[in-house]
Order: C-alpha cells, then sequence, then structure tokens
C-alpha cells in the first residue's frame, strides 16, 4: 500500500521565521517524493523531488526537503519565510498519491 | 504554447445532468493525468493516459465517470447523471514520461475546473 500523511493541515508562521512542513510516507516500493505548491486559483506547481539520488532535495524559491528512509518521512523546510510563501503545499508520493495539504500562513 | 489549460474553469450542473471537462496538456507530453480535488482535500488520482491509450482508470469513482484521448493530445473528462458528491475541481496534469507511477518525470498540472452539482 502506498500513502502520504501531512502532519498539520494549518501551519502559521512569522515573517522571517522557519517554515517546516511535515510529510511522512509508506510505499511497498522504494518511494520517488515530492512537494507541490498551489497558489489560489492557480495549478499546484512543482517545488522539488527526490529521485534516489541525493538526500536533501533543494527546490525553488529557498525551499529543500531532506529524505530520511528509517523515519520514512519527506520534511519541507525553508530557513525564512516571506509573505509569498502563503499558498497550500501538497506532498506527493510515486507520481499519484497525494496528501491532503497543508495550508501555510505568514503573519507580518 | 504555455502550460496545461483547462475548460471550463467552472461548471454548474444539476443534479442527473452530464458533463464533459476538457483539458489541453502541453505540446509533445505523451502523459496525461486526472485528479479528482475533494474542497480540503489532496489530489485523488483518477486515470492515465499514454498517448491515446488509457492504461490505467482505477480512480475512477464510477462507471458514470468516463475518459478519453482519442488522439493522443486532448482528453475529455466526462461525467454522466452527475450526483452532488461529484462537486469538485477535476484536475488535468501532463508530462514527458512514458511510465506512470513509479516516474520521476515532472507533472504540469492545469488550473483545474471547479464543478458544482446543484
Amino acid at each position: 500500500a502506498q500513502s502520504v500523511t501531512q502532519l498539520g493541515s494549518h501551519v502559521s508562521v512569522s515573517e522571517g521565521a522557519l517554515v517546516l512542513l511535515r510529510c511522512n510516507y509508506s510505499s511497498s516500493v522504494p518511494p520517488y517524493l515530492f512537494w507541490y505548491v498551489q497558489y489560489p486559483n492557480q495549478g499546484l506547481q512543482l517545488l522539488l523531488k527526490y529521485t534516489s539520488a541525493a538526500t536533501l532535495v533543494k527546490g525553488i524559491n529557498g525551499f529543500e526537503a531532506e529524505f530520511k528512509k528509517s523515519e520514512t518521512s519527506f520534511h519541507l523546510t525553508k530557513p525564512s519565510a516571506h509573505m509569498s510563501d502563503a499558498a497550500e503545499y501538497f506532498c506527493a508520493l510515486n507520481q499519484f498519491y497525494f496528501g491532503t495539504g497543508t495550508s501555510l500562513t505568514v503573519i507580518p | 504554447g504555455a502550460g496545461v489549460s483547462q475548460s471550463p474553469r467552472y461548471k454548474v450542473a444539476k443534479r442527473g445532468q452530464d458533463v464533459a471537462l476538457r483539458c489541453d496538456p502541453i505540446s509533445g507530453h505523451v502523459s496525461l493525468f486526472w485528479y479528482q480535488q475533494a474542497l480540503g482535500q489532496g489530489p485523488e488520482f483518477l486515470t492515465y493516459f499514454q498517448n491515446e491509450a488509457q492504461l490505467d482508470k482505477s480512480g475512477l469513482p464510477s462507471d458514470r465517470f468516463f475518459a478519453e484521448r482519442p488522439e493522443g493530445s486532448v482528453s475529455t473528462l466526462k461525467i454522466q447523471r452527475t450526483q452532488q458528491e461529484d462537486s469538485a475541481v477535476y484536475l488535468c496534469a501532463s508530462s514527458t514520461g512514458t511510465v506512470a507511477g513509479k516516474s520521476t518525470d515532472t507533472q504540469y498540472f492545469g488550473p483545474g475546473t471547479r464543478l458544482t452539482v446543484l
């Protein structure tokens, strides 16, 4: 069975603070993992993806994620939140399986 | 020839009506995917095409849902006898890849069609 769990449907951070969005997965095959961002009235846009090369993956807009097999996790981080980061974030496994999303609010 | 486009962007249907949702993928993309996204949820896989072949339709919720891609480019998702539970955003995505379900290929998503069934 393959599934994705995103802990925290809503996360609020202050502008300039660390962003941490959590994603755990369950997969019967070696996983490929993705983070997408969705702005209002727009399609999902790829932030970054893990393809079994490097475990620390850097993406667009200063985001990065670390694949930890022992913890079955692929958490998304950004050192300093910007107002423009406010959006919905989705973790996905093996292309088809999406989490329920985390809505990020950035407080000025 | 920018990204994936979908039409209509918004559709209101009365319960029992048939609807057709269109997806224009990025030119040359082999793979095309349909997802259903209910309010407050993540996208749920519906079906996948490689060129004109529908290789996986395991996510279609009932036989009222039908998808086609006859010439390997534009795709149409049809829902017959719509029900209120069909209300959702329907997302289309395309990619260059030829191996779905276990692929690192980036999916490019359209803006979606918001279907409301009254």
